[in-house]
């Protein structure tokens, strides 16, 4: 069983930048997608990003300008950042595998990140 | 990007009862459609791949149908742990896009 954790901090202030990482326990890293995957308050799940193994990323176009995702094989972990994030950037951050780009089938627990002064 | 229209945004029903939530493509996505479960503070389910393919380990009382533009989900006799929400995901095309959700309450 595939498990995953997000880390990072709870609260980031208006202007700077959201890092959060994810660990992959029990499984590798390698031949899957990895994906970010947000749900603000009060409204629907949206897919930041997703990087294959490889390197190779896709963005979802609203926030390309922002995001990068990146990823430590050596220590089977993936990261996002987001920089100049405002208040609507406020939401829980989920970490996922993308099962060969198509559905996703194993999620962390997800992260609460507040943007506030 | 698509739009996927989920419908209704949330629902009361009881113990038993059976429930179905459609999800209305943009445009045609083929049967590339997914279901997902969400809890509090648990990680999100998947439920259903490719419309209608039960991921390992979901019971068989959830099922989906549909394809091009109009997608269905039913849960037939709601056991008390179904009462969550539950969202559809495309991934015809990226950006992928999930609908708002369905909230199933208890009535």
């Amino acid at each position: 069983q595939v498990q995953l954790q997000e880390s990072g901090p709870g609260l980031v202030k208006p202007s700077e930048t959201l890092s959060l990482t994810c660990n992959v326990s029990t499984g590798s890293i390698r031949n899957y997608w990895w994906g970010w995957i947000r749900l603000p308050p009060g409204k629907g799940l949206e897919w930041i990003g997703s990087i294959y193994s490889s390197g190779n990323t896709n963005y979802n176009p609203s926030l390309k300008s922002r995001v990068t995702i990146s990823l430590d094989i050596s220590r089977n972990q993936f990261s996002l950042k987001l920089i100049s994030v405002t208040a609507v950037d406020t939401a829980v951050y989920y970490c996922a595998r993308g099962f060969y780009g198509t559905h996703f089938d194993y999620w962390g627990q997800g992260s609460l990140v507040t943007v506030s002064s | 990007d698509i739009q996927m229209t989920q419908s209704p945004s949330s629902l009361s029903a009881s113990v038993g009862d059976t429930i179905t939530i459609t999800c209305q493509a943009s445009q045609d996505i083929n049967i590339f459609l997914n279901w997902y479960q969400l809890k509090p503070g648990k990680a999100p389910k998947l439920l259903i791949y490719d419309v209608s393919s039960l991921e390992t380990g979901v019971p068989s009382r959830f099922s989906g149908s549909g394809s091009g533009t109009h997608f269905s989900f039913t849960i037939s006799s709601l056991q008390p742990e179904d009462f969550a929400t539950y969202s559809c995901q495309q991934y015809y095309n990226v950006p992928y896009t999930f609908g708002l959700g369905t909230k199933v309450e208890i009535k």
